[in-house]
């Protein structure tokens, strides 16, 4: 089975500042890998997503994610935080064999700082 | 725009009554999917669905019914409410194929158990 960890349950930036949250992953052949974005009292939001290709994607909002198979992590950037950025950060795993039944990490809440 | 709508934003139960939760998508999608959203515990599958009528059990069943008897409509069932079931229930549906297609989550319902 396939699993997900986020290792940063909270996570400050100052605005303008770079960031980074870390993903890692624990599945048996190449995943597919998502990063969703919740805002305060919605739902969540498709940032990024790989499943094959390059391993660096691009998502909305100047988000980035970099798949290292070595690391079996996925970690999404930022170069510049925006405080309209603050919000709960999830990574999710699907098996390449149903693309319908992800699993979720924890979460990372980021915050802020003007 | 796609959208994935939830019959409440907020509901307020008592212990033991039957809790009808309904989840509705426009966008033609096979898979349907509940979740609930702890804090520190991340999103937790409740049941999916991939096709009408058919359903699979996710991580937490337990205490837990669904039904889907049309394809745009998939509705969470609480037999007998419990305070343990105080809880966000997110609504989520995508695409079956091939290719991971991202989720499309609703924007939640706060359910208070008393």
């Amino acid at each position: 089975a396939q699993s997900v960890t986020q290792p940063d349950i909270h996570i400050t930036v100052s605005e303008g500042a770079s960031l980074e949250l870390r993903c890692n992953y624990s599945y048996g052949a190449t995943p597919y890998l998502f990063w969703y974005v919740q805002s305060p009292g919605q739902g969540l939001q498709l940032l990024l997503k790989y499943f094959s290709g390059d391993t660096l994607v691009q998502g909305i909002k100047g988000f980035e994610a970099e798949f290292k198979r070595s690391q079996s992590s996925f970690n999404l950037r930022k170069p510049s935080v925006h405080w309209s950025d603050a919000a709960e950060y999830f990574c999710a795993v699907a098996p390449n064999t149903n693309a319908g039944k992800s699993t979720f990490g924890d979460g990372t809440t980021l915050t802020v700082k003007p | 725009d796609v959208k994935v709508t939830q019959s409440s934003r907020y509901l307020v139960k008592r212990t033991g009554e039957k809790v009808f939760l309904e989840c509705v998508q426009d966008m033609d999608h096979e898979n349907m999917f509940w979740y609930r959203q702890d804090p520190g515990l991340g999103l937790r599958l409740i049941y999916f669905s991939y096709d009408v009528k058919m359903k699979e059990k996710g991580d937490i069943p337990e205490g837990y019914s669904v039904s889907r008897e049309k394809k745009e409509r998939f509705s969470l069932i609480l037999e007998s409410a419990s305070t343990n079931q105080t809880s966000m229930y997110l609504c989520a549906s995508s695409l079956l194929g091939q290719d991971p297609y991202e989720q499309y989550f609703g924007p939640g319902t706060r359910l208070t158990v008393t």
